[in-house]
């Protein structure tokens, strides 16, 4: 199987910049789309292939990408930002087209 | 906008055949180069992608579901549905229906930009 590894948590204190990383080998050959997913609600996307904002997604948001590990951002978090955050892909050989990381819980202080 | 709705039986016994139904609307299902994709996520716990299909019919699956499962498209009804058999109570779970992005190039990549509110699922006798 194909992995993508998340750390199951983040906190950062409001207004500082939050920071959470997918690793996973194939990802310098894949793009990869990150989830905001708040309780009891469905997963928004928030970042699609790697660092492209979808439309109505704050500025504050934002990834990059650098060898097998990509990062998605929030700068200036608010206490709104507090969610769980998913990242996607798929491995290179195509066995595996879609697969999540096991999610990041971000916690605002 | 397009908008998805999950629709089906809420709880289904041991060893049956899970069966969900996901109604676009707002938007034709044929088209654009969308594919449409069921994810799900048990309680507590992280999402799992089960699989998508074209408009047009084409089909994949995740490898760890492909032995189970079915997706299929209704154009004329704006629907796409799935069918997973022999459930246990390992497929209890929040069934999501989503819309997804799909491009083949170089790089090749899918997402999903809009997603149903889910429907729960418990597999119970």
């Amino acid at each position: 199987s194909y992995e993508l590894t998340q750390p199951p948590s983040v906190s950062v204190s409001p207004g500082q910049t939050a920071r959470i990383t997918c690793s996973g080998d194939a990802l310098p050959r894949q793009y990869t789309h990150w989830y905001q997913q708040k309780p009891g609600q469905a997963p928004v996307l928030v970042i699609y292939k790697d660092s492209e904002r979808p439309s109505g997604i704050p500025q504050r948001f934002s990834g990059s990408s650098s060898g097998t590990t990509v990062t998605f951002a929030i700068s200036g978090v608010q206490a709104e930002d507090e969610a769980d955050y998913y990242c996607q892909s798929a491995d290179s050989s195509g066995t595996y087209p879609v697969v999540f990381g096991g999610g990041t819980k971000l916690t605002v202080l | 906008q397009v908008q998805l709705q999950e629709s089906g039986p809420g709880l289904v016994k041991p060893s049956q055949t899970l069966s969900l139904t996901c109604t676009v609307s707002g938007g034709s299902i044929s088209s654009g180069n969308y594919y449409w994709s069921w994810i799900r996520q048990p309680a507590g716990r992280g999402l799992e992608w089960i699989g998508r299909i074209s408009a047009s019919g084409t089909t994949i699956y995740n490898p760890s579901l492909e032995s189970r499962v079915t997706i299929s498209v209704d154009s004329s009804k704006n629907q796409f549905s799935l069918k997973l058999n022999s459930v246990t109570a390992a497929d209890t779970a929040l069934y999501f229906c989503a819309r997804g992005v799909f491009w083949t190039g170089y790089y090749s990549y899918y997402y999903m930009d809009v997603w149903g509110k889910g429907t729960t699922v418990t597999v119970s006798s």
